[in-house]
């Protein structure tokens, strides 16, 4: 059975705190990591999708980073807003079909 | 770009109902639709893979006589619970993708909160 596991379950910051989260996922057969962000009473909105080893992505603020050959992959936030506020979800594919297997999330509060 | 319309957004009724969620795509195409459920606490798990024109993929453990799909055009699947039950109870949420790549993002509806009494 295939697992994805992110930590923290939960994070609270203050406005202006950097932080980071992690995503573990199976290291054998790996095809993509993607990230989504997912705020409340809205749609999961995609971030990042990650098809390399060492490949590293930045979309304002935010970055990741892949390692396929040890299974993680970091999120990071720098200078965390209080827009920034949502719950982040990791997805792992072990095959090209587009078949995402999810992680619980790791939920931000930043506090102004 | 790439906007998901998810409706309804929440349904509450009898067991024994049948509910159609619909999932649409509004300014793309897609050629492939998937199917998520949410358990409280628990992460996003796929239930089926639509394609275009073609029958529905299931995951394991997912009955399809229970769960109907329909994509019948490039722009709208349907997931039918059929008879539901209070297990049935759950977030269902929808996603579309121009191509079956993993290597693609997916876009996602609003999601369907489903009660049945």
């Amino acid at each position: 059975i295939l697992n994805v596991e992110q930590s923290p379950q939960s994070l609270h910051v203050q406005e202006g705190d950097s932080t980071n989260f992690t995503c573990s996922f199976p290291s054998s057969n790996f095809y993509a990591l993607h990230w989504y962000r997912w705020e409340t009473a809205k749609s999961p909105e995609a971030l990042f999708v990650m098809t390399l080893n060492g490949d590293e992505k930045k979309k304002g603020r935010i970055s990741a980073t892949l390692n396929t050959k040890e299974g993680y992959s970091y999120l990071y936030i720098k200078g965390s807003q209080p827009e920034d506020s949502a719950t982040y979800l990791c997805a792992f594919s072990s095959s090209n079909t587009g078949k995402l297997i999810f992680g619980q999330g790791t939920t931000l509060q930043v506090k102004p | 770009g790439a906007v998901v319309s998810q409706h309804p957004s929440r349904v509450i009724c009898k067991s024994g109902t049948s509910v159609k969620i619909e999932c649409r795509s509004l300014d793309f195409q897609a050629t492939t639709m998937f199917w998520y459920r949410q358990f409280p606490k628990q992460s996003l798990m796929l239930m089926a893979t639509s394609n275009e024109g073609s029958k529905a993929t299931y995951e394991q453990g997912v009955e399809k006589d229970k769960f109907l799909i329909n994509h019948a055009s490039l722009t709208l699947s349907t997931l039918t619970v059929t008879s539901a039950h209070p297990e049935d109870s759950s977030f269902y949420i929808c996603s579309a993708s121009d191509g079956t790549y993993s290597n693609q993002p997916q876009h996602f509806g609003d999601g369907t909160r489903l009660s049945i009494l």
